[in-house]
């Protein structure tokens, strides 16, 4: 099963706008994360954010985190052709064992 | 390589058979993870290690599916009798073991096709 919902499942954007993609999750969680998955490719870690944070910046990323929304955000800000991929994000259920539950993803795009 | 390595890369097989799948972590990782992404769909957790026993395999689809990490290094995903519902890519993902689940690196994954 999956936890989180990521929303949309898919956006198509020019290069140089923001993307912002959304999740929701449904139990406690100890953290956050998103990942990033080129097609055909594994995943790759981009950030995680930790329960008692509420945002967290790595380079072009922003992550947010409301806990009592039990949802997250990313931004990706002056999109480039090569951010087209899919992404992710996982949380770690705080009553769930040491395991990422991951949600659908969604399938960005970004046109030169 | 310093990454998570799987093998093969892609095993095509008939309805029926046997497969085994590698993955080789990261040196120093005691957290291993297999996870299953079917087409357009996130990935979904099938068992998780911690050194050479099996921490949590809640995942498992069915008896068919097991896995094993005899020396809590490398594991191997095995599939008796194989269905097409089974066709998907097999990732694997290492982690330093840590109060909460870090960060997961992952393998480029293990396309299985049934036909």
């Amino acid at each position: 099963s999956q936890q989180g919902e990521e929303d949309p499942q898919a956006l198509s954007i020019q290069e140089g706008e923001n993307a912002t993609m959304n999740c929701s999750y449904k139990t406690s969680i100890n953290n956050l994360q998103w990942y990033r998955q080129n097609s055909g490719r594994g995943l790759v870690h981009l950030i995680l954010i930790r329960s008692n944070e509420r945002e967290k910046h790595s380079g072009r990323l922003r992550v947010t985190l409301d806990t009592s929304k039990k949802s997250s955000s990313l931004l990706i800000t002056a999109s480039r052709a090569a951010d087209t991929a899919s992404y992710f994000c996982a949380t770690d259920e705080r009553n769930a064992g040491n395991m990422l539950t991951f949600g659908g993803g969604t399938r960005l795009m970004v046109k030169p | 390589g310093a990454g998570v390595s799987q093998t093969p890369s892609n095993k095509v097989t008939e309805k029926g058979k046997y497969v085994e799948l590698r993955c080789d972590p990261i040196s120093g990782h005691t957290a291993l993870y297999w996870y299953r992404q079917s087409l357009g769909q996130g990935p979904e957790f099938l068992i998780y290690f911690q050194g050479t026993g099996a921490a949590d395999d809640s995942g498992l689809p069915n008896d068919r599916f097991f896995a094993v990490r005899p020396e809590g290094s490398v594991s191997t995903l095995k599939i008796q009798r194989t269905e097409r519902g089974d066709s998907a890519v097999y990732l694997c993902a290492s982690s330093l073991r840590g109060k909460n689940t870090g960060e997961l690196f992952f393998g480029e994954g293990s396309r299985l096709t049934v036909l």
